[in-house]
């Protein structure tokens, strides 16, 4: 039983452009989490999506950022017109109901914008 | 804001038994205590979770005080990888959830051999 799946693993992206991260979750979890983490700083949680439903995008900053979980696929987080400052690594997490038992994360994708 | 309180950092030997405190004094009566740790920018792990009563499971065990405002993680045999940072979370159970996990800066735990 795979675990939370998240490519790429590494993600080089020019200011401007789209980066597009993707998290495939546990089999037979419906819930994912995407969590940001700055270098040197904690982690802090974007966005909670269940199949085709945003839940909770409070964490989510208000222009460039968007997710979707579809019903077919993976959960996609996508920043559009990317600067310097969206540099972190990207943690994805999932659970099969609202993580009382604990959430599955994963091993993250590292962005860097140049 | 995270809601909880932990020391910045902590060393301890090899095989011994690791004590991570955490302070939670303004818990809620509908929220349980959350710990998990990062190993060197590797995704979160879960650790071990619980309420009130004591918790023990494969990795950890969890100690709650009795006016629940201060828990208590225990590793029973520190190996060096166990080295990580260690969060303390406390969050509510059941419909007031939202999904969400707030991390503070946790305890940098350096095991030595």
């Amino acid at each position: 039983n795979a675990g939370v799946m998240q490519n790429p693993r590494h993600l080089v992206r020019r200011r401007g452009q789209e980066a597009r991260l993707r998290c495939s979750p546990m089999k037979g979890h419906s819930h994912v989490y995407w969590y940001r983490q700055l270098p040197e700083e904690g982690l802090k949680f974007m966005v909670y999506l269940q199949k085709e439903n945003i839940i909770d995008e409070s964490g989510m900053p208000k222009e460039r950022f968007s997710a979707e979980f579809p019903k077919e696929g993976p959960s996609i987080l996508r920043i559009q017109q990317v600067v310097r400052g969206d540099s972190a690594a990207y943690f994805c997490a999932s659970s099969p109901t609202t993580g009382e038992d604990g959430y599955t994360f994963g091993s993250g994708t590292r962005l860097t914008v140049v | 804001d995270a809601k909880t309180t932990q020391p910045p950092s902590m060393d301890c030997a090899e095989g011994r038994a690791a004590n991570l405190p955490c302070n939670h004094s303004t818990i809620s009566g509908n929220e349980y205590v959350y710990w998990y740790r990062q190993i060197h920018s590797q995704g979160p792990q879960y650790i071990i979770h619980g309420l009130k009563n004591n918790e023990t499971n494969e990795m950890a065990s969890l100690i709650i005080t009795e006016d629940r405002k201060s828990s208590t993680l225990i590793l029973p045999h520190a190996t060096l990888r166990d080295t990580a940072v260690y969060y303390c979370i406390v969050r509510p159970y059941g419909s007031s959830n939202t999904g969400k996990l707030i991390f503070g800066q946790g305890t940098t735990l350096q095991v030595k051999p």
